[in-house]
């Protein structure tokens, strides 16, 4: 499933806000945003999703543009433990089908 | 209340043999997905249980792989003459949503499955 671009990895100082990229030029009106990550070792952990307005919750906020193209995953002040691998997909009416995800490295 | 939790979390096996995986979903959840993830890789869809209605089996690999979910909460899933490349983390979710748009998905710890 190719509908999202994401860079392989990134780094982050540790404090620092982390801007994690997406890209999903061909998404269509009705599917979602939705980003999840995986910290080594677990499971998938839900992060946020939204449709077409931004949105924010206790964990990050997500910045959708406005022609939906592409949304950034914001982690306001990163710490050690955002160190994982996050999946940005989008969707509608399917289940989740996650790509290979951005590795974020959050570095003291 | 508790989350998603998933048995054996580990599990050895012998080429040829048959393995079950369980997963019990939250309490309430009528949605419950599985995926498997092999070392180094994304996760791959296998199999998604919605309610009463017929399960999505688009992910199964081959017809080895099977997955029944009882009383609409705890799901098995089984691999038959189990072969070197089922070895992997299967991984089982669940969901409260009804639907497939605008839901969370709660994630288990997985069960690493290896075969010899």
């Amino acid at each position: 499933d190719a509908k999202t671009t994401q860079p392989p990895s990134m780094d982050c100082a540790e404090g620092r806000a982390a801007n994690l990229p997406c890209n999903h030029s061909t998404i269509s009106g009705n599917e979602y945003v939705y980003w999840y990550r995986q910290i080594h070792s677990q499971g998938p952990q839900y992060i946020i999703h939204g449709l077409k307005n931004n949105e924010t919750n206790e964990m990050a906020s997500l910045i959708i543009t406005e022609d939906r193209k592409s949304s950034t995953l914001i982690l306001p002040h990163a710490t050690l433990r955002d160190t994982a691998v996050y999946y940005c997909i989008v969707r509608v009416d399917t289940p989740l089908v996650f790509g290979k995800g951005t590795r974020l490295s959050v570095i003291a | 209340g508790a989350g998603v939790s998933q048995s054996p979390s580990n599990k050895v096996t012998e080429k040829g043999k048959d393995v079950e995986l369980r997963c019990d979903p939250i309490s309430g959840h009528t949605a419950l997905y599985w995926y498997r993830q092999s070392l180094g890789q994304g996760l791959e869809f296998l199999i998604y249980f919605q309610g009463n209605s017929a399960p999505d089996k688009s992910g199964l690999p081959s017809d080895r792989f099977s997955a029944e979910r009882t009383g609409g909460s705890v799901s098995t899933l089984t691999i038959q003459r189990t072969q070197q490349e089922d070895s992997a983390v299967y991984l089982c979710a669940s969901s409260l949503s009804p639907g497939l748009n605008n839901e969370k998905l709660f994630f288990g710890s997985g069960t690493q499955l290896s075969v010899l």
